[in-house]
């Protein structure tokens, strides 16, 4: 157990609809990360929260967004679903120490798993 | 742009064999490697963390070893039991990122049968 946690497990939600998926972090965690799995792929990056501002995006479009609350938990939302956003939605934890100008070592939660009808 | 590729993508052997999985990628301006395990439809377990100035890292029956500059790590179980079944991650973080960015391989399926 990593003390990252996701809600919900699973979800069903229909092309078009809008999504948000939660994630608190482990105790001491200041920088979230956000990733997606689909089937048979390897976890892709999102995007970074940190300080509760992006610190960086992948290559995904601006229907996905995110929020850091002042307790370091993160929303991902997703707006105008499209069957390709089916996959595992993975949320990391870590600690960053601008004074060793570094981000430490990531802790994943179970993930959820969004389905697209 | 980081492209990381794992070798094989699935193998599938007797309880007691001692395993390398491979791994490689493109950039080897690389801060640290890492090792995940994932069962399936669940979250990602950290089974090693190597940093850019180490050669390897030990757990248990699991040996990671780095080769930055030909951009390859290998993973090693030894004495394989039906327990280790699952997917194994091998994922970089690049040296000139301030985001902690991971980028990840597809995996290798491990099937141990008894």
């Amino acid at each position: 157990e990593t003390g990252v946690t996701q809600s919900p497990t699973h979800l069903i939600k229909t092309r078009g609809q809008q999504v948000t998926l939660r994630c608190s972090s482990q105790s001491g965690h200041n920088t979230v990360s956000w990733y997606q799995q689909a089937l048979g792929q390897g976890p892709q990056f999102i995007f970074q929260y940190y300080r509760e501002e992006e610190n960086g995006r992948g290559n995904f479009p601006p229907r996905f967004s995110g929020l850091q609350f002042p307790n370091y938990s993160s929303e991902l939302n997703v707006n105008a679903l499209e069957l390709d956003d089916s996959a595992l939605y993975l949320c990391a934890s870590s600690r960053a120490s601008e004074m060793r100008g570094r981000k430490d070592e990531q802790y994943f939660g179970p993930g959820t798993r969004l389905t697209v009808t | 742009k980081q492209e990381v590729t794992q070798i094989p993508a699935a193998l599938s052997v007797p309880e007691g064999e001692n395993l390398v999985l491979n791994c490689s990628f493109t950039d080897s301006a690389i801060y640290n490697l890492q090792w995940f395990r994932q069962d399936p439809g669940k979250g990602l377990t950290s089974l090693l963390l190597i940093q850019s100035s180490q050669r390897e890292q030990t757990s248990g029956r699991l040996n990671a070893s780095l080769d930055k500059s030909s951009g390859r790590s290998t993973l090693y179980i030894a004495a394989s039991q039906p327990g280790d079944s699952a997917t194994y991650l091998c994922a970089v973080r690049g040296r000139g990122s301030t985001l902690g960015r991971l980028y990840f391989g597809r995996g290798t399926q491990l099937t141990v049968w008894p």
